[in-house]
């Protein structure tokens, strides 16, 4: 069964910085792209951000590009999400997500997700 | 990017079937087939219902049904049941490996 589990999260003021981590299990973690994806308290879904399987190629959000860098490490079935210069619109719950393909090569669907870790950035 | 565009909320009694609609434009939703719906208990992590703008996974009931024309796709409930009562989301790919997600809608069973 795949299992997802963020966490990393917790209260920072603006203008820190924190680091997410995602670990995975139940799947060859290496072979599959992953994602971040946040919700603000009571808000949607927004994408934030993207790495390829073997981290050499990696997509960010406007919102985020700049400020956050994801990365993994596949021996340690691993995913990361570094987030500086951290503003008050950063507050979200982050959840990490499993891209699938169905068999068709294009990895645009998010098939499995975390239960997320929330992150307060506040004075 | 801009939000996809979805109904804040929907409503209907149990048996019955709602449609909830995703607009977006020709740069996400009218130039991909990788639309997907996103099912969100409160407090709970999303669940994949629908992926390739029609296409369910494994394991989700076959009254879910997507559609696309344009730059509008559509998630389609028949036989409403008190468990469908959650948020639920489109998503489009839009482009260079970014995403788009809509702004959600809330569906309440009656």
């Amino acid at each position: 069964e795949v299992h997802l589990v963020e966490s990393g999260g917790g209260l920072v003021q603006p203008g820190g910085s924190l680091r997410l981590s995602c670990a995975a299990s139940g799947f060859t973690f290496s072979t599959y792209w992953m994602h971040w994806v946040r919700q603000a308290p009571g808000k949607g879904l927004v994408w934030v951000s993207r790495m390829n399987s073997d981290g050499s190629d990696r997509s960010y959000a406007d919102s985020v590009k700049g400020r956050f860098t994801i990365s993994r490490d596949n021996a340690k079935n691993t995913l990361y999400l570094q987030m500086n210069s951290l503003r008050a619109e950063d507050t979200a719950v982050y959840f990490c997500a499993r891209a699938q393909d169905f068999g068709s090569g294009n990895y645009r669907y998010f098939d499995s997700w975390g239960q997320g870790t929330l992150v307060t950035v506040s004075s | 990017q801009s939000a996809l565009a979805q109904p804040a909320s929907v409503s209907g009694s149990p048996g019955q079937s709602i449609t909830i609609s995703c607009t977006g434009t020709s740069s996400d939703v009218g130039s991909y087939n990788f639309v997907s719906w996103y099912q969100q208990h409160p407090g709970k992590a999303p669940k994949l219902i629908i992926y390739e703008g029609t296409k369910r996974p494994s394991g989700v009931s076959n009254r879910f049904f997507g559609s696309k024309s344009g730059n509008t796709a559509s998630l389609t409930i028949s036989g409403l049941q008190a468990e469908d009562e959650a948020d639920y989301y489109c998503c489009s790919y839009a482009g260079s490996n970014t995403w788009v997600f809509g702004g959600g809608t809330k569906l309440t069973v009656l």
